[in-house]
């Protein structure tokens, strides 16, 4: 049961576009939501990450969008550029603060920016 | 310099044979974690640990171990009963306990090929 579905798989956008990716879970105890952006080859980095406590978090040109209701969470990439042309992938945990850290990801939408 | 070093980076291994990744951080962070990423297939969980000498069983845990014997590391032993070990294998790291702590550090990986 894949509990973090990811869409779209690939995306390709033109410079200076925006990027949008999306990701939706099923189990309501998650409440801590990272994105993470991998380039081929390398560990995945932490790009931005939110709790559900607030419905937007901005950091740069990346900004998540969380909506509780409708269990669902975007990455928003504004001003696309050609490096950011990587694998995206959104992720989610329960239990900040206690003891279960365990990060549930999504399947990761490659993302093609073209110049 | 901080950070979680993997080695080798590209691992070779016949069928049958045993082999073991090295994971080593100096983060001085509590847990760690073991994944397996395949492609189109995100990041599954293998093995995690959140404290010397003690570890769990993630969501794909057959035909891997692990140990716990110091801290800063963490080694995977890919065992003969692992059906289709090649894969890409992400170490990473987290604190624990200390509020805004479930940000996950990863590695560089190891790419496994099974001939």
């Amino acid at each position: 049961q894949q509990q973090v579905k990811q869409s779209p798989q690939s995306l390709i956008v033109q410079k200076g576009g925006i990027s949008i990716i999306n990701c939706a879970y099923e189990n309501t105890a998650f409440d801590y939501f990272p994105w993470y952006q991998q380039f081929p080859g390398k560990g995945p980095a932490l790009l931005i990450a939110i709790r559900p406590d607030v419905s937007e978090k901005k950091e740069g040109r990346f900004t998540i969008s969380f909506n509780k209701s409708a269990k669902q969470f975007s990455l928003h990439i504004m001003d696309s550029q050609p490096g950011d042309s990587a694998t995206y992938f959104c992720a989610a945990s329960i239990g900040s603060g206690g003891s279960n850290y365990k990060l549930t990801f999504g399947k990761g939408t490659l993302l093609t920016v073209n110049p | 310099d901080g950070g979680i070093t993997q080695s080798p980076k590209y691992l070779f291994r016949k069928e049958g044979q045993n082999v073991t990744l090295s994971c080593e951080q100096n983060l001085n962070h509590d847990a760690m974690y073991w994944y397996r990423q395949d492609p189109g297939q995100g990041l599954r969980l293998i093995y995690y640990s959140q404290i010397v000498n003690d570890f769990q069983k993630g969501d794909i845990a057959e035909g891997y171990s692990v140990s716990r014997e110091k801290k800063e590391s963490f080694p995977l032993t890919v065992t003969s009963a692992q059906k289709n070990p090649t894969a890409f294998y992400l170490c990473a790291s987290s604190m624990i306990g200390q509020g805004n702590t479930d940000t996950q550090y990863f590695g560089p990986g190891t790419r496994l090929t099974v001939l």
